[in-house]
This record gives structure tokens, sequence and C-alpha cells, in this order.
């Protein structure tokens, strides 16, 4: 089975300023890594995601995390934030199969104040 | 990727009726999902659907009060039943495109408020 821990329920930032979105994960086995971000009043959509090779992944959107398997860390960055990333962030794990159920933290609540 | 429409958007409800939610994929899915999110909380699965067998559900859901119907690899309904306003939340459909894909792609939700 699996778990996830965002350490954060709300983070507030003032815009371009950096933020760090922390995610923690457990498992007994090998896992797919996401994090979906969710708009005010909109479904959930896919911000990134680990699966293997560089630990580094970045979205088209600037925020970027690194996979720490001794942490089991998956922290989502943003050196600069916009008004508009003001959203939940979800971090999510998958069992390391093709089909498979998502587990997902608590949620990280990003606003971005002027 | 997957496009998922969700039927209804949002309703609200008189407690003790049942609502169904209708869940559409654009393409064939093997597995589809149900999540809750109650308000201010995260995602929680209740069933994963697969066509042709009997969903399977989360600890602390039941059949009885959230049947889920799977008729083809593309359509799948799930019915909240006697409702009470503690099932208020946000339900979402999900589906998994299996080899070759690791995401998983989500409806736009159906927001229920039961009174």
């Amino acid at each position: 089975a699996q778990s996830v821990t965002q350490l954060d329920s709300q983070v507030p930032v003032f815009e371009e300023a950096p933020v760090e979105l922390r995610c923690n994960y457990s498992s007994s086995v090998s896992v797919y890594l996401f994090w979906y971000v969710q708009y005010p009043n909109q479904g959930l959509q896919l911000l990134l995601k680990y699966l293997s090779g560089s630990t580094l992944v970045e979205s088209i959107n600037g925020f970027e995390a690194e996979f720490n398997k001794s942490q089991t860390s998956f922290h989502l960055r943003k050196p600069s934030v916009h008004i508009s990333d003001t959203a939940e962030y979800f971090c999510a794990v998958k069992g390391g199969t093709s089909y498979g159920k998502l587990t997902f933290g608590q949620g990280t609540i990003l606003t971005v104040h002027p | 990727s997957a496009v998922i429409s969700q039927k209804p958007s949002r309703d609200i409800c008189q407690r003790g009726t049942s609502l169904t939610i209708q869940c559409q994929v654009d393409s064939q899915v093997t597995m589809m999902f149900w999540y809750r999110q109650q308000p201010g909380q995260s995602l929680t699965l209740i069933a994963t659907a697969n066509q042709g067998s009997e969903a399977t559900y989360e600890s602390g859901f039941v059949i009885d009060k959230f049947p889920i119907s799977r008729p083809n690899l593309t359509f799948s309904t799930l019915t909240v039943s006697n409702m009470s306003p503690e099932d208020s939340s946000i339900y979402l459909c999900s589906v998994d495109l299996g080899v070759g894909f690791t995401e998983a792609f989500f409806g736009q939700g159906t927001r229920l408020t039961v009174v």
C-alpha cells in the first residue's frame, strides 16, 4: 500500500517569489509520482510526473519537481510564481504497474498575492 | 490522452433521494475509477470499475450506497443512493489508458450538494 503526505495545507506567497510545495510518500514497491493541479471550480490536470530516469522533471509552465528516493520525497518548486498559479496542488503516487489506482496527498492550496 | 465528460456538472438534491452521475470517455478504456473529494479534503477512491465485472470497492464504501455500472468500454455511472448532507462532495471519474500511459485522466467532476 502507498501513502502520501503533503506537509503544508496552505502556502501563501507574493507574486514573483519562489515557492516549494512539499510531498513525502511511502511505498513498499516502486512507484510513479505525479503532481496534479486543480484550479477553482475545475477538474484535475496533470502538472508533471516522474516515471524513471532523471530525478528532475519539469512542466511547461515553469514548475519542476525532484524525486529523492532516499528521502522518499517529490517536492514541487517554482522559482517565480504568478497570480495565475493560485490553485490547489495534489501529490499522488501509483504502484509501478501500467494499471492502478492513485493515492493522493491532502492537497496544498497555493495562494499568490500581488 | 483522453477526453472525459461527466454529467451533471453540479446538482442540488434532497436528502433521501438518489443521483446518478454519468462518465463518458472518448476512447475505449479497461479501467475506470470513481473518486470523492469532500469539502476541503483530498481525493478518496470509491471504487474501480472494469467492464464485464463487478466494481471493486475501497474500504468504507459499499455497493448499496454507491452502485456502479460499466456497460461498455467507454461509459460508466455512479449512483449516490439515499443521500444525506454528508454526501455533499465533488465526485470525479478517472480513467487509466493502460500500457504506454502512466498518468490518470480526470473528468471535470460533479459537484453535489445535498440539502
